[in-house]
Parts: C-alpha cells; structure tokens; sequence
C-alpha cells in the first residue's frame, strides 16, 4: 500500500510558471525523495530531504519538509517544457540503511509552452 | 553507460506462462532492489538484496514470485504461471551501503514492462 497521497493528482501551468506539488506520508521517517519519471520510463531522482531538515535546494527545485504535520513540498521554478513528467515522493521509514521506499501516487505535471 | 540496465525492456507473454527479467545494477552498488508499478500508480517495494543475501521480501511477491542475486551482481525476478494481474512494470534500482547521500539514494532502471494476455 501507498505511504501516503500528493496533491494534486495533476497540474497543468503555462512554460515559466512555478509549479508545486504537495505530499503527505503516515509514519516517521529517516529521509523523503523526490523523483521524477517521463511517461513509461524509470524514474530519475531529484532531490533527497533528511528529517532533521527542513529546507533543500538544488538548481530551480526547492524541498520543503514539516515532520509535525508530515508533509512535504516539492517547488519547480520557471518551468520549462521538459518538466513535462509525474513527480513521485518516497518515504524511507523503516530500517535506517534497509531503505525500502514507499512512494505516493504521484502528481502528473504537464507544461504547456 | 554505466547506469541501472534492465533486459527486456518490454515483455509480451500468455496467461500461464513463466516468465525472467534481469537487472544489472551500479557495479560498485552493493544492494539491489525490485518495485512494480501499475498503470497511474507509484511503484511498490517487492524485494532486496544486500550482496547475494535476499533481505526481505514484500507481501505483494507471492510464492509465485522469485528473486535470485547469485553472485551479488546482476539479479533475475522470475514470475511462474503468470496472471493477467501481473501486468505492469518491474523496476530495479541499485545504490552503495552505508549512509549519505550519495549512498542513499538509489538509482533506477528503465525498467521492464509486462503485458500478459
């Protein structure tokens, strides 16, 4: 079963535009992952957050982790056509170093240019 | 490349049918681990491994489900007597041991996609 949800499910914004994307995990964790997978292929990885953080940035992609309210934020600036894809979060909760992920269900993100 | 690499890339088989995909992680990754993924769905955790030990196995890999790692470098994920309901892609992603971030995070393949009729 899922960890947990994101939100939304889809989002569709104009090339430039900032796009956020939400997840929402149940248990305490050692980290959260953001990846991103193009249509039918695998899944390239993004951006790792530890619980001990709260804030994470890596070129236009900035992370946001609260533990309290286990939740987590995902921001692409100035989007571009190429950010077309879904965005997966993964939640490793279990066994520090076992690392069995737990993903959401993904927002699919659509760029128009 | 040396990235994650997965054969075949797309597999066509009949219900009832046995069917072996195989996964060549990172060369220096030492643990190694399958997902599936179904259509509109995030990929869920199937098995690992940490060398040629198998260390744990979900409750999704049924009996008909099987995960070798033989000499700690490449592994198979054989499904026996394939159902319409295995239909989806198997994912294997690799990453080193310990902890950091380079060691925790685990890179992925592109993964393998079943269709059983």
């Amino acid at each position: 079963s899922q960890q947990g949800e994101e939100d939304p499910q889809a989002l569709s914004i104009q090339e430039g535009e900032n796009a956020t994307m939400n997840c929402s995990y149940k248990t305490s964790i050692n980290n959260l992952q953001w990846y991103r997978q193009n249509s039918g292929r695998g899944l390239v990885h993004l951006i790792l957050i530890r619980s001990n953080e709260r804030e994470k940035h890596s070129g236009r992609l900035r992370v946001t982790l609260d533990t309290s309210k286990k939740s987590s934020s995902l921001l692409i600036t100035a989007s571009r056509a190429a950010d077309t894809a879904s965005y997966f979060c993964a939640t490793d909760a279990g066994i520090q170093g076992a690392q069995k992920l737990v993903f959401g269900q993904g927002t699919r993100l659509t760029i128009n240019p | 490349d040396t990235g994650v690499s997965q054969n075949p890339r797309h597999k066509i088989t009949k219900r009832g049918q046995n069917v072996t995909f195989r996964c060549d992680p990172i060369s220096e990754h030492n643990r190694l681990y399958w997902y599936r993924q179904t259509l509109g769905q995030g990929p869920e955790f199937l098995t690992y491994f940490q060398n040629e030990a198998q260390l744990e196995k979900s409750r999704l890999l049924s009996d008909r489900f099987s995960a070798e790692r033989p000499k700690g470098s490449f592994s198979t994920l054989e499904i026996q007597r394939t159902e319409q309901g295995d239909s989806a892609m198997y994912l294997c992603a690799s990453r080193p041991d310990g902890w950091g971030f380079y060691t925790d995070t685990q890179y992925f393949g592109p993964g393998t996609r079943l269709t059983v009729l």
